[in-house]
């Protein structure tokens, strides 16, 4: 049981390029979450998943897309990357059949540099 | 937006003492709340969850919730040098997602 699992664990970029995380799930769970994490700025929640087929947009949606490819797998995408989007991205998972109560399990994370 | 206030710290206490750390929520209407420590260049990891106004107690640490003030803190007894991380709030988001606040930076000084 892996719980959530992330790759890469480490990305350089260029400005410009495209690149997609993933993130995969093993415990069933229903919601997925990707987030970004800067310095003196928390965890911010950049897109989330309900449930396989559906996505919604956290609080720092722009120059993300995301796929919930399955029940397990939720993908994050940069288009064309930008310095800004320079910071370590967790993925979560949590089974929220009911509103709280549950909890959020993190991958170990990926850390992105855009030069 | 919801927000999560907490103060950046660095927040410093001797081995041996009582680590207090503060969260305060906009949203009067949040129902659970959430603790999570982060130790650097790890992922965040659950501490302790509270949904009811009070203490709750999970062997060195209590999580106190007080909806009509809107503050949530958690206390570490007999803090450990190993209890040195960041501590994130986190509340639900009328079950959609969470909301973490910026977090508290804890050092435990041997």
């Amino acid at each position: 049981n892996a719980g959530v699992t992330q790759t890469p664990k480490f990305q350089v970029l260029k400005t410009g390029q495209s690149m997609t995380l993933q993130c995969a799930q093993d415990m069933n769970h229903n919601s997925m979450y990707w987030y970004r994490q800067d310095p003196g700025m928390g965890l911010r929640l950049i897109y989330y998943s309900a449930s396989e087929g559906t996505t919604d947009k956290g609080e720092v949606p722009n120059g993300y897309n995301v796929s919930r490819l399955n029940k397990r797998e939720f993908s994050l995408r940069l288009e064309s990357a930008a310095p800004s989007q320079t910071s370590v991205y967790f993925c979560a998972s949590s089974d929220r059949g009911l509103a709280g109560g549950e909890t959020q399990y993190f991958g170990p994370g990926t850390r992105l540099l855009v030069l | 937006q919801k927000e999560v206030e907490q103060n950046s710290g660095p927040l410093s206490v001797p081995e041996g003492a009582i680590a207090s750390l503060n969260c305060t929520y906009s949203d009067r209407g949040s129902q659970s709340f959430f603790w999570y420590r982060q130790y650097s260049g790890k992922s965040p990891e659950l501490i302790m969850s509270i949904y009811s106004n009070g203490d709750k107690e999970d062997g060195r640490f209590t999580a106190q919730l007080n909806k009509a003030s809107q503050y949530v803190s958690l206390l570490i007894r007999d803090s450990q040098p190993s209890d040195s991380a960041t501590y994130l709030c986190a509340l639900d988001n009328y079950g959609q997602n969470f909301v973490f606040g910026p977090g508290t930076r804890l050092s435990v000084l041997p």
